[in-house]
């Protein structure tokens, strides 16, 4: 069991390109969790998916960024027209249906914009 | 607004000592979790207990959790310096489903 897969691990962007990042969860798990940390702070939650289905983007910020979880294929995070705020390291961790069993977390994408 | 602090922010020991963190919650939970990050890594699951638990142990690990407070603590219990990372408490709170919302988390150093 590989565990949560995240790639790519470091992404570099200039102003105003698009960053995707991708995320495919441990096997067996249906949930997926996006989240972004900026240096010496905690884990800002962004979006919780479930296959198709969005079900809290209450961290999203309103504009530029996007998430997915296709049917088949990993989870997606856009963000578009990246700007020098967007740096920051973004994990992404998936648990199964049932809570109460904490979350996996992948290694996690470290986007710096230039 | 996060919704656990953590403390100390940082907390410095020797290798063998016990190292104590405290979190403090707003809401209402289903269940507080710990995980531990090492530096430019992703976090690791440590424990979950439960909103009708008080103590759970996992190795060198001991959480409690005071619901009437809203706080928990985290004991490691001989330090060794593998233990260096920052540690977040993490709380699924109450309601439909679960969502974790993370701590500022205790930056923990343990010297040889």
């Amino acid at each position: 069991n590989a565990g949560v897969m995240q790639n790519p691990r470091h992404l570099v962007r200039r102003r105003g390109q698009e960053a995707r990042l991708r995320c495919s969860p441990m096997k067996g798990h249906s949930h997926v969790y996006w989240y972004r940390q900026l240096p010496e702070e905690g884990l800002k939650f962004m979006v919780y998916l479930q296959k198709e289905n969005i079900i809290d983007e209450s961290g999203m910020p309103k504009e530029r960024f996007s998430a997915e979880f296709p049917k088949e294929g990993p989870s997606i995070l856009r963000i578009q027209q990246v700007v020098r705020g967007d740096s920051a390291a973004y994990f992404c961790a998936s648990s199964p249906p049932d809570r109460g069993h904490g979350y996996t977390f992948g290694s996690g994408t470290r986007l710096t914009v230039v | 607004s996060q919704q656990g602090e953590e403390d100390p922010q940082a907390l410095s020991i020797q290798e063998g000592e016990n190292a104590t963190m405290n979190c403090s919650y707003k809401t209402s939970i289903n269940n507080l979790q710990w995980y531990r990050q090492n530096s430019g890594r992703g976090l690791v699951h440590l424990i979950l207990i439960r909103s009708n638990e008080r103590e759970k142990h996992s190795g060198r690990l001991r959480v409690t959790l005071d619901t009437s407070k809203k706080s928990s603590s985290l004991l490691i219990t001989a330090s060794r310096a593998a233990d260096t990372a920052s540690y977040f408490c993490a709380t699924d709170t109450s309601g439909g489903y679960q969502k974790v919302t993370f701590g500022t988390g205790t930056k923990l150093q343990v010297i040889p």
